[in-house]
């Protein structure tokens, strides 16, 4: 079946202008996630959303960062007046939760994320 | 604040050769991921690791879980060139997000 997608893949943008990112997670995944990828880093967690639900925005860097997911599948990251700092490759990532006593986990699939340049 | 440290950050090897990648994590959890990530791509899921003692294998890539040590292993055995790519490990403490470390870059010589 098809994994979690992403658009567009590249994005340039000039300093101050707004951006948007999607993202299309799997079929029936209730979970969404957005991270941030700096250059030669690990993902930082951004957001996350619980079907149509923004459970958890503490990663969000300022509030120039907006996600919503108004029907609970496809989301979009939004980014105003972007500054050189939010270069980064933004990734989403999608999961189904599995429970099962003492292993429930929650293991997210991530789609190939877009990558961010800011001039 | 959870932090998750692994080393080394970058690891050269020869074909043939094992090495041991290490993941320290500082708060209790008894969930850890390790993913993979090719230059340019995605991340890859390897291993997830429920519990103390859990021990999971796929070919040259064998992974293990101390939680009380907070202490993850990720090893691998007689590489070949085909292993060459970056390694995360991340926790997972509150089942809604991942904590990741800043990954080790291997390359494999031959």
């Amino acid at each position: 079946g098809a994994g979690v997608s992403q658009s567009p893949r590249y994005k340039v943008a000039k300093r101050g202008q707004d951006v948007a990112l999607r993202c299309d997670p799997i079929s029936g995944h209730v979970s969404l996630f957005w991270y941030q990828q700096a250059l030669g880093q690990g993902p930082e967690f951004l957001t996350y959303f619980q079907n149509e639900a923004q459970l958890d925005k503490s990663g969000l860097p300022s509030d120039r960062f907006f996600a919503e997911r108004p029907e609970g599948s496809v989301s979009t990251l939004k980014i105003q007046r972007t500054q050189q700092e939010d270069s980064a490759v933004y990734l989403c990532a999608s999961s189904s939760h599995l429970a099962g006593g003492q292993f429930f986990y929650n293991e997210q699939f991530f789609g190939p994320g877009t990558r961010l340049t800011v001039l | 604040e959870l932090k998750v440290e692994q080393n080394p950050l970058f690891l050269s090897m020869q074909e043939g050769k094992n090495y041991t990648i290490y993941c320290n994590y500082s708060t209790t959890s008894d969930r850890l991921y390790w993913y993979r990530q090719d230059p340019g791509k995605s991340l890859e899921s390897l291993f997830v690791l429920l519990s103390n003692g859990a021990v999971k294998q796929e070919g040259r890539l064998m992974a293990s879980l101390d939680t009380k040590a907070r202490l993850s292993t990720l090893h691998i055995t007689a590489a070949v060139h085909d292993l060459s790519a970056t390694y995360f490990c991340a926790v997972d403490i509150y089942g809604n997000k991942l904590v990741f470390g800043a990954g080790t870059i291997l390359r494999v010589k031959s």
